[in-house]
């Protein structure tokens, strides 16, 4: 099983929509919780960041992190034409040790 | 700018060259990394360094050789390498040497192997 798993293919969505992207991951200890953006030809930037059960909201963004089913997704509100990229998932193991572990990335593509 | 600077931004490289890629950081952080990312697939964790020294080689053949003088320096030599090492190469950076925080990226260096 993959550490950190982001199954699902190119999402679309229209301008205005809302666009909904899911992560799991297979270590249960794992406590922190990343996504990151990344535009065709440029590096990750990370976008959010969350460590605690429930959702954690940072302007047009939402993160909502579920330890018990061991998913995290993101949520974007009132998607715009920028926010077509690859958004990957990133998630720290247990045991205070530094390697991220990352998920392939989804490609969100939005329609004006 | 995310503070971590890569250069070159693309290389081309015949499989005999030896080049060397080369990634500085300001933010005061004492961990970098390298990273290799290959179309369609998740990023791979290559080298490790935390205050220096190295933590962690994933299993990288040794065609690619770290190097990490300083806590803000961190490079990557490259001899004979092969087509399929072509990739876009990041650098990223934490602090403290966890990745609590997350980390930041460089901009990556665009390889070319011919």
């Amino acid at each position: 099983q993959k550490e950190v798993e982001q199954n699902s293919g190119p999402l679309s969505v229209p301008e205005g929509a809302i666009a909904s992207l899911n992560c799991t991951y297979s270590d249960r200890g794992s406590q922190s919780f990343f996504w990151y953006r990344q535009y065709s030809g440029k590096s990750p930037e990370l976008i959010m960041s969350i460590y605690s059960n429930g959702d954690k909201e940072d302007g047009r963004f939402t993160a909502q992190l579920n330890k018990a089913s061991q998913y995290v997704s993101l949520l974007i509100r009132d998607s715009q034409p920028s926010d077509s990229a690859t958004y990957l998932c990133a998630v720290s193991p247990p045991g205070g040790n530094n390697r991220l572990a990352f998920g392939k990335g989804n490609q969100v593509v939005v329609i004006p | 700018e995310t503070g971590v600077t890569q250069t070159p931004r693309h290389l081309v490289m015949g499989m005999t060259n030896k080049k060397s890629l080369k990634c500085e950081q300001h933010l005061g952080h004492n961990a970098m990394y390298w990273y290799k990312q290959s179309a369609k697939k998740p990023l791979e964790l290559m080298f490790v360094y935390n205050f220096k020294e190295q933590t962690e080689n994933n299993s990288v053949p040794s065609r690619f050789s770290p190097e990490c003088p300083n806590s803000s320096h961190l490079f990557l030599h490259l001899h004979t390498l092969q087509p399929e090492d072509s990739a876009l190469y990041l650098c990223a950076s934490s602090q403290d040497g966890s990745s609590d925080y997350g980390y930041t990226f460089g901009s990556g260096t665009r390889l070319t192997v011919v």
